[in-house]
């Protein structure tokens, strides 16, 4: 029973460089959403997905890409890191679309752009 | 935009009450409620549907003022376990799958 799975756990990239952070679900859930943390800022939304091929825009989409091919996986991508990104990345899940489902969020991808 | 809460921090001793405010400039039609503890991922506490109904969980209560677009979480004889950051989380309504947090509320709780 994992959840909402998120690798890696810790990631050190260069000023440029490009990543992708993974996030998988195994309950089936239709909602899926990429949060950063950053220190008094709270949880801000990147982007979020409400099903396969379906993604859109959160509050702090820029320097961030996503697909959603498959209900499992919601892969956050950095086309060219800025230490600006440098975050605490969590990616959370639903049962289903809106907001009246709770979010079941996986442990988190601690990242540092140099 | 981001919901406020209030107050940023508060310290309790073991026993003691606390009300931890949630308000917003936008019309609310749900508000979460989670808890995060240092190093750890956020946990879900509760959800409040628009009608300003209350709910529980264990010592700690919420209610939801559509009027006044604001939403409060009581914790009740606070235990050492209750110490984390709250964060309370807003939809934009009109079918929004939005869900905006604010900055967080930082509880400790001691001995």
């Amino acid at each position: 029973n994992a959840g909402v799975t998120q690798t890696p756990k810790f990631q050190v990239l260069k000023t440029g460089q490009s990543m992708t952070l993974q996030c998988a679900q195994d309950m089936n859930h239709e909602y899926m959403s990429w949060y950063r943390q950053d220190p008094g800022m709270g949880l801000r939304l990147i982007h979020y997905s409400v099903g396969a091929g379906i993604t859109d825009q959160g509050e702090v989409p820029n320097g961030y890409n996503v697909s959603r091919s498959t209900t499992e996986d919601f892969p956050l991508r950095l086309l060219s890191a800025a230490p600006s990104q440098t975050s605490v990345y969590f990616c959370a899940s639903s049962p289903r679309t809106g907001s009246y489902s709770p979010l079941h969020f996986g442990n988190g991808t601690r990242l540092t752009v140099t | 935009q981001q919901p406020v809460q209030s107050p940023q921090a508060v310290i309790l001793r073991e026993g003691e009450d606390a009300v931890i405010n949630c308000s917003s400039s936008k019309a609310l039609y749900s508000v979460h409620w989670y808890r995060q503890k240092h190093g750890e991922a956020p946990v879900f506490l509760m959800i409040l549907l628009k009608g300003g109904e209350q709910k529980g969980h264990e010592k700690i209560s919420a209610s939801f003022n559509e009027k006044k677009q604001q939403s409060s979480l009581y914790l009740t004889a606070s235990q050492l376990s209750y110490s984390g950051t709250y964060f309370c989380g807003t939809d934009m309504g009109g079918g929004s799958e939005k869900l905006v947090f604010g900055k967080g509320t930082k509880l400790t709780v001691n001995p």
